[in-house]
């Protein structure tokens, strides 16, 4: 089955910028899709198609793409962004919906 | 504002059945085609059902073909989850969840998720 590969987890300090990715084999064709999930809350759309983003997401949330590798860009992390990061996109078909296993920022 | 409510989770046998519940407000719950995305405990999420805006094309994961069946009532502004045969590794919080376009599958590919709700927890043990 496909998969998207994101690291365990990223660790930065306040002000910094955090830089977390998601690869797999079809993400040069497919969109990519970013989500944050605070522990025990529902997700939350950061990111569509590669770079755009909801009117209500901060503009320090960034996605961009190159190849099989796309990037969610947090600039200027703040305390309240420690939470999990998931990107998603489309199987090799286009049809079904995939995750990737998330990310768990740590503010340190 | 716009919100989904899931309902119907509970703890149930294996085996057994359930049926999920969506409820929504604050769009039109007709032009949108919908999902359900479940979260085992301290795991990622899992894409495993969509429905078109109108009912008419229904897609599933593996996981959960031919034990799972999505449906919706648009007159109703509700999405169900009816799952049968369920297993241990079923246990997690389903969410329901909007997505910004009326269609799934071919037509539209690669789909997102713009709204979800709050989830409900179905845990199946003995």
């Amino acid at each position: 089955s496909y998969e998207l590969t994101q690291p365990p987890s990223v660790s930065v300090s306040p002000g910094q910028t955090a830089r977390i990715t998601c690869s797999g084999d079809a993400l040069a064709k497919q969109y990519t899709h970013w989500y944050q999930q605070r522990p025990g809350q529902a997700p939350i759309l950061l990111i569509f198609k590669d770079s755009e983003r909801p009117s209500a997401i901060p503009e320090r949330f960034s996605g961009t793409s190159s190849g099989t590798t796309v990037t969610l860009t947090i600039s200027g992390v703040q305390a309240e962004d420690e939470a999990d990061y998931l990107c998603q996109s489309a199987d090799l078909s286009g049809v079904f919906p995939v995750f990737g296993g998330g990310t768990q920022l740590t503010v340190l | 504002e716009v919100q989904l409510l899931e309902s119907g989770g509970n703890l149930v046998q294996p085996g057994g059945s359930l049926r999920l519940s969506c409820a929504v407000s604050g769009f039109t719950f007709g032009g949108y085609a919908m999902s359900w995305v479940r979260q085992a405990p301290g795991k990622g999420l899992e894409w495993i059902t969509g429905i078109s805006a109108g009912g008419n094309k229904t897609l599933y994961a593996d996981s959960v073909k031919g034990r799972f069946t999505v449906s919706r009532d648009n007159s109703e502004n509700r999405l169900f989850l009816q799952m049968s045969s369920l297993r241990a590794e079923d246990t997690a919080v389903f969410y329901c969840a909007r997505s910004p376009r009326y269609c799934i599958g071919e037509a539209c590919s690669n789909n997102w998720f713009d709204r979800w709700g709050q989830g409900t927890l179905v845990t199946v043990s003995s």
